[in-house]
């Protein structure tokens, strides 16, 4: 088994400001992601990783920046918070796809921009 | 793109009647593979079950559900409700490739009540 940790569980920004979420896997999973929830509007998926120093964009890529520095963390940077956002970003990691292709995700990061 | 679309919104249900959440799903890939994810209140998205065989029923925990690539659905489904399964579901979708990519729907938020 393994865990996904993400850091902070709340964050409270102020509107232009850049702010940064981290996700730990030790899972030993090559592929890393970020989605986005909102309600009614599902998981859309922000970036993604499949392996260390790698970036793919997903849907969702536009205002958000992601690194991948180690195997185990991918971090999400919103390079300018809006005004009156409130959403929660996930963090999930898998093994290589196919039948095996489940996610697994971590608790959450609370955004609200004041 | 692949897209994937579940029944609308919120499903209010009384313990003991049936359960049906609908999913139907567009993509190229002739071996896709589908999800359904469940999120209880204050929890991560987890997996419920999942299939890549057509006209194969696979259950889990109580719900079922059955690939059919002739109608490209993917329906979950339980013969009777309980109050514990009020939760968010999402059905999602590979294309069965190595990074593991998932297209969720909106999700489907089920309400069960005494």
């Amino acid at each position: 088994g393994g865990i996904i940790t993400q850091t902070p569980k709340f964050l409270i920004g102020q509107e232009g400001q850049k702010l940064t979420l981290k996700c730990q896997q030790n899972f030993n999973h090559d592929t890393m992601y970020w989605y986005r929830q909102d309600s009614g509007k599902g998981l859309r998926l922000i970036y993604y990783s499949i392996t260390e120093n790698d970036l793919q964009k997903g849907d969702l890529s536009e205002g958000y920046d992601a690194s991948r520095e180690k195997k185990s963390s991918f971090s999400l940077t919103v390079t300018s918070a809006q005004k009156n956002e409130m959403a929660v970003f996930l963090c999930a990691s898998s093994s290589p796809g196919g039948i095996y292709a489940e996610q697994f995700f971590g608790p959450g990061t609370r955004l609200t921009v004041l | 793109g692949d897209s994937v679309t579940q029944t609308e919104g919120l499903v209010t249900l009384t313990e003991g009647l049936p359960v049906m959440l609908n999913c139907t799903y567009q993509t190229i890939y002739s071996n896709p593979f589908l999800f359904w994810y469940v999120q209880h209140l204050n929890e991560s998205p987890r997996l419920l079950l999942k299939s890549f065989t057509d006209n194969k029923r696979t259950e889990h925990q109580g719900f079922h559900a059955t690939l059919h690539k002739s109608s490209s659905s993917f329906h979950l489904q339980k013969s009777s409700a309980q109050l514990s399964d009020s939760a968010l579901y999402y059905c999602a979708l590979s294309d069965g490739g190595s990074n593991a990519k998932l297209t969720f729907g909106k999700g489907t938020k089920l309400s069960v009540k005494s």
